[in-house]
């Protein structure tokens, strides 16, 4: 149980594209999903807090026009990095919180972004 | 703000034990986490403890909180070759956040 399935797992585009990325809980709900970057070698950075329903809520620093996110449903979440830079190149991992009552976070395997 | 630090790196040889170390900041905490993160890969929730408990037991990994110090640590017993990889923990007080530590590179060799 409490998987979280996070696509695509690594994905390339050119300076300027947008990329979209889906975080999904396959068998359970989750009102609220996190989405973190994390750097080489580094920890977890904590982007956005995204909650089904309403707008995300996002950490200082992090631009919200640039890293759109989208909770519509108690399942899915997603993340579109718009216009991406190859300084938005890095490793993006989502998690989703369950509904059950302890704060327990599960994270999906991640996504690797290359911007060329 | 919260902060919560880790040793770098341990190497232990296959079949010992490993102990990870953690400190904390936030004496208000509620849980606190240990996370695995393989190469390329997000993180395997591991173990966690409530704040008000000083051991929790699963299998071959033990936890030990030590609320007055604000310290806390992951054993591990009779440590494999796949147990190398990056050890996070983490803690969470009144809200949803997580606070990760920076994560431990733990390398066992044979």
């Amino acid at each position: 149980g409490a998987v979280v399935s996070q696509h695509p797992s690594w994905v390339i585009c050119k300076s300027g594209t947008s990329v979209k990325i889906e975080c999904r809980s396959l068998d359970f709900q989750a009102t609220t999903m996190f989405w973190y970057r994390q750097f080489p070698k580094q920890s977890l950075m904590l982007m956005a807090t995204s909650n089904e329903g309403s707008k995300a809520t996002y950490e200082q620093g992090v631009e919200k026009d640039k890293f759109l996110i989208n909770h519509a449903s108690l399942t899915l979440s997603t993340l579109t990095v718009t216009s991406a830079h190859p300084e938005d190149s890095s490793f993006y991992i989502c998690s989703a919180r369950d509904l059950g009552g302890k704060n327990i976070q599960y994270f999906g395997a991640g996504t690797r972004l290359s911007v060329l | 703000g919260e902060d919560v630090e880790q040793s770098l790196f341990l190497s232990v040889r296959e079949g010992d034990s490993s102990v990870i170390n953690c400190t904390y900041t936030d004496s208000s905490s509620t849980y606190l986490y240990w996370y695995k993160q393989e190469p390329g890969a997000g993180l395997q929730l591991l173990t966690y403890i409530f704040s008000n408990m000083d051991m929790k037991q699963d299998q071959r990994l033990t936890v030990l909180l030590n609320k007055k110090d604000k310290h806390l640590s992951l054993r591990i017993a009779d440590t494999q070759t796949g147990d190398s990889a990056i050890y996070f923990c983490a803690e969470s007080y009144n809200t949803d956040k997580l606070i990760f530590g920076t994560g431990t590179r733990l390398q066992v060799f044979p």
